[in-house]
């Protein structure tokens, strides 16, 4: 069966400083990988997509990046942390269409 | 570009009412459509997926239609229970899966014992 690990499920960081969250999928193969970011009270808004390695969409400009260099592995990054981008970030993996969209458990990000 | 609205975006009622959740987009040339589950600080749960060719989907006491000449799908949820109190999201998909779903802000539906 398919699983999703997104790791770490919490995180205090202070402003500036670097970030990496790591998303891995298991038990499919060329998944097409999803970043959202849900902050209080608002909505789910997509940061980031690839429908394959090495290919990432972006969806908003803004001072995160992301990579995707396995089929099955995620990766959200940022070189210095704004206190904006504290949110409560969401992975998520479907297969073509054919599949639901699943989600990870979530980080739950503090800058500070 | 296509848009979900959820009305409304909270909901109280009394434990073992019959309810529905209501979903709207803009554009009907939608692939499939997906109802989800979120718990207070959890990820989303897939609950329902519809695809464009079907009227309906049900799992247990959900139940979700699909109209998608009018741009509505519902979600009917029958003989609520507390347990069932958490954030529903509808989201749609354009096509078959190179571009992302487009979801809804959600409804926040407190069942109450």
């Amino acid at each position: 069966s398919q699983t999703i690990h997104q790791w770490p499920a919490t995180l205090v960081q202070p402003v500036g400083s670097p970030l990496s969250l790591e998303c891995t999928v298991e038990g499919t193969s060329n998944p097409n990988l999803y970043w959202y970011r849900q902050a209080a009270g608002r909505g789910l808004q997509l940061l980031f997509y690839s429908v394959g390695i090495g290919q990432i969409s972006s969806e908003v400009p803004q001072n995160l990046s992301a990579s995707r260099p396995q089929d099955r592995q995620f990766i959200l990054s940022s070189k210095k942390l704004l206190l904006s981008d504290s949110g409560f970030y969401l992975c998520a993996w479907m297969v073509q269409g054919y599949s639901p969209l699943h989600f990870g458990n979530g980080t739950r990000l503090t800058v500070t | 570009k296509q848009e979900v609205t959820q009305i409304p975006a909270a909901l109280s009622v009394p434990e073992g009412e019959n309810l529905v959740l209501n979903c709207s987009f803009t554009d009907s040339a939608i692939y499939n459509l997906q109802w989800f589950r979120q718990d207070p600080g959890k990820g989303l749960t897939s609950l329902l997926l519809i695809q464009s060719s079907q009227r309906e989907q049900t799992s247990g006491r959900l139940n979700a239609s699909l109209d998608k000449s009018s741009g509505r799908s519902t979600l009917y949820i029958a003989a609520s229970q507390p347990g069932d109190s958490a954030t529903y999201l509808c989201a749609v998909l354009r096509n078959s899966g190179n571009t992302p779903l487009v979801f809804g802000k959600g409804t926040r539906l407190s069942v109450i014992a």
